[in-house]
């Protein structure tokens, strides 16, 4: 089945960037779309973007001068960079991935089980 | 930017139907997915496509969607679908999340 793990540190001081990596197991990061959800405490789902491996990338317009998404293919594995965090980007972020339907259609159908970034010097 | 908006909370007694609502502009234009959240677990997809049970969703669950709302319906509410519920839908290329509805079950 799909496996989804996400990886990296778990605290990260303020103005520093945040990178985390989702290793990809069951499916191939060259097909699907890829994602990174994220959950601040007390707060509700927030989208970051998506990379499709041959289309690019789409970010969250609120986000998007801070998030670079990029995908290894040797490894079956992607990555998120979010640059200059503070405390509001404490949260517990996901990797998923979108079913394979046309867009509009398409949904999160596997998650990995989070990871707890903690923006604090 | 397109927005959905949902109830914080919503209670319901063990057993009753619980509704849970989505509002977007001509949300009935497009599809709606629903996700249930448990703390501390991952968000579960329970209703893509507006009305559509993944394998494994309880026949409890459904959906609708049409004008500018959405709804996710619980018939026969049990315990354990005490959650947080999102929808969820497109905006052209870009994904939007409602803010999330907690379900209470008491």
């Amino acid at each position: 089945q799909v496996q989804l793990q996400e990886s990296g540190p778990g605290l990260v001081k303020p103005s520093e960037t945040l990178s985390l990596t989702c290793a990809v197991s069951g499916s191939s990061i060259s097909t699907y779309y890829w994602t990174w959800v994220r959950q601040s405490p007390g707060k509700g789902l927030e989208w970051i973007g998506y990379i499709y491996m041959t289309g690019g990338t789409n970010y969250n317009p609120s986000l998007k001068s801070r998030v670079t998404i990029s995908g290894d293919t040797s490894k079956n594995q992607f990555s998120l960079e979010l640059s200059s965090v503070t405390a509001a980007d404490t949260a517990v972020y996901y990797c998923a991935r979108l079913a394979q339907r046309p867009m509009g259609e398409r949904y999160f159908d596997n998650w990995g089980q989070g990871t707890l970034v903690t923006v604090s010097s | 930017s397109y927005e959905l908006t949902q109830a914080p909370s919503v209670s319901v007694s063990p057993g009753q139907t619980a509704s849970i609502t989505c509002s977007g502009d001509n949300l009935g234009n497009k599809f709606s997915f629903w996700y249930q959240k448990k703390p501390g677990q991952s968000p579960v997809l329970v209703i893509y496509q507006d009305n559509k049970r993944p394998s494994g969703i309880p026949e409890r669950f459904s959906g609708s969607n049409s004008g500018s709302t959405a709804t996710l319906t619980i018939s026969g509410t049990q315990a354990m679908d005490e959650a947080d519920y999102y929808c969820q839908a497109w905006d052209s290329t870009t994904v939007v999340f409602g803010g999330g509805t907690k379900l209470t079950v008491l």
